[in-house]
């Protein structure tokens, strides 16, 4: 039972490169969702998607693009990356009250 | 907006004894819900424990248990009979209810974090 999986793990870009983290569930939600965590401030809300094709914006959605053409699959997508965006990435996804998190990316960008 | 503050960014206790962590939220909602997320070296995200706005009775997790004060808006978390595998990270959340609702349901607020370390 796969449950969310996040790919890569682990990633250093170069200030300007893009990049795209994926994430894919195989429990069929409808709720999908990318949290960024920084040292001190917890997890916050980068966009949100509550089915295929419809997404939306959370807390700090600045410089991240997001899609959702399946159920399954929600990318996050880094046009041009900033060392601001150096974070640990979790994608999760929800049924009901319950979040199912992935393992987590972890991004560096110099 | 709700927020969710988690007062004390480190906790230490010894292995076989009791911990609480604190939290505090500030919302205007009456249909929510409140969990505790811990977080190991691992880096995944585990679900501690949950509690429902609307239950008066605090949740209880085996040696986890949750003093739930709604009037407060409280939401503090105790160990009991610490072990060193609860030491790790932890996180108080907040989420709107399903019956608020539009899509807010689904998404969580979160606390700075407690790191707690569980000293032998």
């Amino acid at each position: 039972n796969a449950g969310v999986t996040q790919t890569p793990k682990f990633q250093v870009l170069k200030t300007g490169q893009s990049m795209t983290l994926q994430c894919a569930q195989d429990m069929n939600h409808e709720y999908m969702s990318w949290y960024r965590q920084d040292p001190g401030m917890g997890l916050r809300l980068i966009h949100y998607s509550v089915g295929a094709g419809i997404t939306d914006q959370g807390e700090v959605p600045n410089g991240y693009n997001v899609s959702r053409s399946t159920t399954e699959d929600f990318p996050l997508r880094l046009l041009s990356a900033a060392p601001s965006q150096t974070s640990v990435y979790f994608c999760a996804s929800s049924y009901r009250e319950k979040l199912f998190f992935g393992s987590g990316t972890q991004l560096s960008v110099l | 907006a709700q927020t969710v503050t988690q007062s004390q960014p480190e906790m230490s206790v010894q292995e076989a004894e009791t911990v609480t962590l604190s939290c505090t939220y500030d919302t205007s909602e009456s249909d929510y819900y409140l969990f505790w997320y811990k977080q190991p070296p691992s880096r995944q995200m585990i679900l501690v424990i949950r509690q429902e706005a609307y239950k008066q009775q605090n949740a209880t997790e085996n040696r986890f248990s949750v003093n739930f004060q709604k009037a407060a808006k409280s939401f503090s978390l105790k160990i009991s009979d610490s072990q060193l595998g609860d030491a790790a990270m932890y996180f108080c959340a907040y989420r709107t209810g399903m019956n608020a609702g539009g899509t807010s349901y689904g998404k969580l607020t979160f606390g700075q974090g407690t790191i707690l370390t569980v000293h032998p």
